[in-house]
């Protein structure tokens, strides 16, 4: 069982819908979850952070995390094209090294 | 705020050579970590140091890879005996640890071994 899982796409979501991305992880012990956005040839940036149970939001940015389920989620409002790009889920361990998943790759059509 | 910088953005070698990358992170960032990318996959932890400690390095690392963080400033990562499947993206990445585990990302060495 991979530490971090999330569905490898491509995920196609028409410009203006709400985009929502997905990630389990395996350490129950995790305490810290993050979601990263990388455009093709570039490196990771950070978009958003959540630490406890619930949501967060950030502008068109929705974070959901469920320690229960071990689920965390992304949705992104009101998509553009701009959104196009691999979506990375990351997860502090509970030995606090940072894990990433395998990545969605979203593409927001006209 | 310079950013994470590597060294250098592509490096091509031979199969059986030794390579070395270097990572100068954000300077009062006290946590460094090395990963590896291949196209289609998010990045895969190599190894990861808190100042100058090497807290943890994977387990599926073969013992071909170093890496080093003398003095708690710049990180080295050493592959020796290169083969064709060390060809990858190396991300260097760099955080306050802690009180603030944001990553900031260089823009990573490509490694293509011929």
């Amino acid at each position: 069982q991979k530490e971090v899982e999330q569905n490898s796409g491509p995920l196609s979501v028409p410009e203006g819908a709400i985009a929502s991305l997905n990630c389990t992880y395996s350490d129950r012990g995790s305490q810290s979850f993050f979601w990263y956005r990388q455009y093709s040839g570039k490196s990771p940036e950070l978009i958003m952070s959540i630490y406890s149970n619930g949501d967060k939001e950030d502008g068109r940015f929705t974070a959901q995390l469920n320690k229960a389920s071990q689920y965390v989620s992304l949705l992104i409002r009101d998509s553009q094209p701009s959104d196009s790009a691999t979506y990375l889920c990351a997860v502090t361990s509970s030995a606090s090294k940072i894990i990433f998943g395998s990545g969605t790759r979203l593409s927001i059509r006209p | 705020d310079t950013g994470v910088s590597q060294n250098p953005r592509h490096k091509i070698t031979k199969r059986g050579q030794n390579v070395t990358f270097r990572c100068d992170p954000i300077s009062e960032h006290n946590r460094l970590y090395w990963y590896r990318q291949t196209l289609g996959q998010g990045p895969e932890f190599l190894t990861y140091f808190q100042n100058e400690a090497q807290l943890e390095k994977s387990r599926l690392l073969s013992d071909r890879f170093s890496a080093e963080r003398p003095k708690g400033s710049f990180s080295t990562l050493e592959i020796q005996r290169t083969e064709q499947g060390d060809s990858a993206m190396y991300l260097c990445a760099s955080s306050q640890g802690q009180t603030n585990e944001k990553l900031f990302f260089g823009s990573g060495t490509q490694l293509s071994v011929l």
